[in-house]
């Protein structure tokens, strides 16, 4: 079965703090994702990755940044959090093709 | 503009209720994923079809390409169906999808 973990399933932070998402996969996939899930808005895609080190822009990539040193691991950074970047954050990943994308249980963050 | 929609957005049913989600889309496609997320965010993929019909336990799902519209159905609906439930479809680039909204769905007992 293939399983992404991500690092905490809630988080609280304060305005202005740098905050890191870690996403790990162990099923080898070259493709890696992070959306966001507000109400009402669906998921939107942040930022995506299709190999080690190579990165690209999503949908909503403004106060992102990502990190993809090891094929396994995919990590999301808010530089700065601000409130407005409370939600839910999910991270997926797939084969390549446009296959099933296997999704972790999602972190909760709130910034306060 | 949105490529994927979905209806209803919520819907409550009785236990033992026939239930339909609707998904309509703008692009075209090769397939189309339903997705399922329960309370607590996981999600998982419940299809993914190109064509006609597919049936797993009490969930069907169905798709006419020329009309750009699938529908997912739940037979004798159970309060442990109540999530979210998402249609996603395939973008031109990238391995990525569009997703519609979502419809949550309560089912009481």
């Amino acid at each position: 079965d293939v399983k992404v973990t991500q690092s905490s399933r809630y988080l609280v932070k304060r305005t202005g703090e740098k905050v890191f998402l870690e996403c790990v996969q162990d099923m080898d996939h070259e493709n890696m994702f992070w959306y966001r899930q507000d109400p009402g808005l669906g998921l939107r895609l942040i930022y995506f990755s299709y190999d080690v080190k190579m990165k690209e822009k999503g949908d909503i990539p403004e106060g992102y940044s990502v990190s993809r040193e090891k094929k396994e691991r995919f990590s999301l950074i808010l530089e700065s959090a601000s409130t407005n970047q409370t939600s839910m954050y999910l991270c997926a990943s797939s084969p390549p093709g446009y296959n099933e994308q296997f999704f972790g249980p999602g972190t909760r963050l709130t910034v306060l | 503009k949105n490529e994927v929609e979905q209806s209803p957005q919520n819907l409550t049913a009785q236990e033992g209720e026939f239930i339909t989600i609707n998904c309509s889309y703008s692009v075209g496609i090769s397939a189309l994923h339903w997705l399922q997320q329960h309370p607590g965010g996981g999600i998982v993929s419940l299809f993914m079809l190109s064509s006609g019909k597919k049936k797993h336990g009490r969930l069907i799902a169905t798709i006419n390409i020329q009309e750009k519209h699938s529908s997912l159905h739940i037979t004798a609906s159970h309060p442990r169906d109540s999530a979210v439930y998402i249609c996603a479809v395939p973008r031109n680039t990238g391995n990525q999808f569009y997703f519609g909204t979502g419809t949550s769905l309560t089912v009481i007992p």
